[in-house]
């Protein structure tokens, strides 16, 4: 079955270390994403990459930082400069067809609490 | 720039009619999407307008005015398991979804 897959569910961090998160899709997908959510709160965009090899900072990219090597994979590193890095993390991926808009799949999150 | 306006909240019982309205600027609008997301859960595509006027699927149906820059998701029949946040998503010019804090649907008894 195609999807995206984002792993750990949960992930726990010592204040200080860089932590990475992994997405991995099978989807065929040209574009991939990754999102913040916060309590009670929308999902912010902290980087993108239309193609491999490429990628874009979002609107909260400071503290994270990302790869794109592969078609198939996206990682997401978090920095120890990330000040407040407890959240959960989603990561998404899309095509672009005119007619359907850009339908964006979401992996199931990454749960990130620093202790 | 780009601004976005959904209601924070809304509650209904079961069995009723809800309206999720959105207002949005931005650049080189493309489309609205529409997703579901249930509490921990990942957020699920429910519907796209890339042209005025309504989309229906089931239960659910979604609006768009371009003119207006405004839409809105209609759920009727509303049942338990709608209880979740939706969110509408502008497509702008760089195809990004682009999401804003979303509302609560909290569906009664």
């Amino acid at each position: 079955d195609g999807g995206i897959t984002q792993s750990p569910k949960y992930l726990f961090r010592k204040e200080g270390q860089n932590v990475t998160l992994s997405c991995e899709q099978n989807l065929n997908h040209d574009a991939m994403y990754w999102y913040r959510q916060d309590p009670g709160q929308g999902l912010r965009l902290i980087y993108y990459s239309q193609i491999v090899n490429d990628f874009q900072k979002g609107d909260i990219a400071e503290g994270y930082s990302v790869s794109r090597e592969k078609k198939e994979s996206f990682p997401l590193t978090v920095t120890s400069a990330q000040k407040n890095p407890t959240a959960f993390y989603l990561c998404a991926s899309s095509s672009r067809d005119r007619g359907l808009g850009t339908e964006a799949f979401f992996g199931q999150g990454t749960r990130l609490t620093v202790v | 720039g780009q601004s976005l306006e959904q209601p924070s909240e809304v509650t209904a019982v079961e069995g009723a009619i809800v309206q999720i309205n959105c207002t949005y600027q931005t650049s080189g609008f493309y489309g609205l999407s529409w997703y579901q997301q249930h509490d921990g859960g990942a957020p699920t595509f429910l519907s796209y307008n890339g042209l005025d006027g309504l989309e229906e699927t089931g239960r659910f149906s979604s609006f768009l005015s371009r003119s207006d820059s405004y839409g809105y998701l209609l759920l009727q029949e509303l049942q338990m398991k709608d209880s979740a946040s939706y969110f509408c998503a502008p497509e702008g010019g760089s195809y990004i979804p682009t999401f804003g804090r979303g509302t609560s649907l909290i569906v009664h008894p």
